[in-house]
């Protein structure tokens, strides 16, 4: 069974920093994309980055470039986003998605980051 | 990077038809067969409908009462027979030509 389970969300304070994990089983994670994928309380789903499956291709949304970054240990089946600079725009469930084709094809559950002073 | 634009909502009776449109540019919807679907229910992940246009996920108990399609830069999403468990948000996402990806605002879709 294919699982992706986020964890490290939490609430902070702006200007802050953050590290997000997932962590992938059921599939061969070694040549598999992840995505990460945001949504603020009550909005829509918001691309946020992709790594491909040796981290040699890593994309960013606008919103998020510069301040976060993505990573992957396939030792370890592990995808990680790290966050820095916060801000309360960032408050969102943080999903890791893992890609086939273009798609989103399994999802987690979702980390919830919140951002508030 | 602009959100592809889909109603806010639509609503149908049971056993009828309804479709949900996606709309996004040239150097997204409409260069790429990389359209996508997704179902989310409150407080749930969301959950892959369609790929690449117009497939549905084997295995994924996607039933073959949905159906996507494909006009220049407009993706449509169909409904047919519609139940209510089908209640919920829908979002479509597509591949663009920055080698990023771009979702729909989504779409609230209420069988009455």
């Amino acid at each position: 069974e294919v699982q992706l389970v986020e964890s490290g969300g939490g609430l902070l304070q702006p200007g802050g920093s953050l590290r997000l994990s997932c962590a992938a089983s059921g599939f061969t994670f070694t040549t598999s994309w992840i995505h990460w994928v945001r949504q603020a309380p009550g909005k829509g789903l918001v691309w946020v980055s992709h790594i491909n499956n040796d981290g040699t291709k890593i994309t960013y949304a606008d919103s998020v470039r510069g301040r976060f970054t993505i990573s992957r240990d396939n030792a370890k089946n592990m995808v990680y986003l790290q966050m820095n600079s916060l801000r309360a725009e960032d408050t969102a469930v943080y999903y890791c998605a893992r890609d086939a084709g273009y798609s989103f094809w399994a999802w987690g559950q979702g980390t919830l980051v919140t951002v508030s002073s | 990077q602009s959100a592809l634009t889909q109603p806010p909502s639509v609503s149908g009776s049971p056993g009828q038809s309804v479709t949900i449109s996606c709309t996004g540019i040239s150097s997204d919807v409409g260069s790429y067969n990389r359209v996508s679907w997704y179902q989310q229910s409150p407080g749930t992940a969301p959950k892959l409908m369609i790929y690449e246009v117009s497939n549905r996920p084997s295995g994924s108990g996607v039933p073959d009462r949905f159906s996507g399609s494909k006009s220049g830069n407009t993706a449509s999403l169909t409904i047919s027979g519609l139940q209510a468990e089908d209640e919920a948000d829908y979002y479509c996402s597509s591949y663009t030509s920055s080698t990023t990806w771009v979702f729909g605002g989504g779409t609230k879709l209420t069988v009455l």
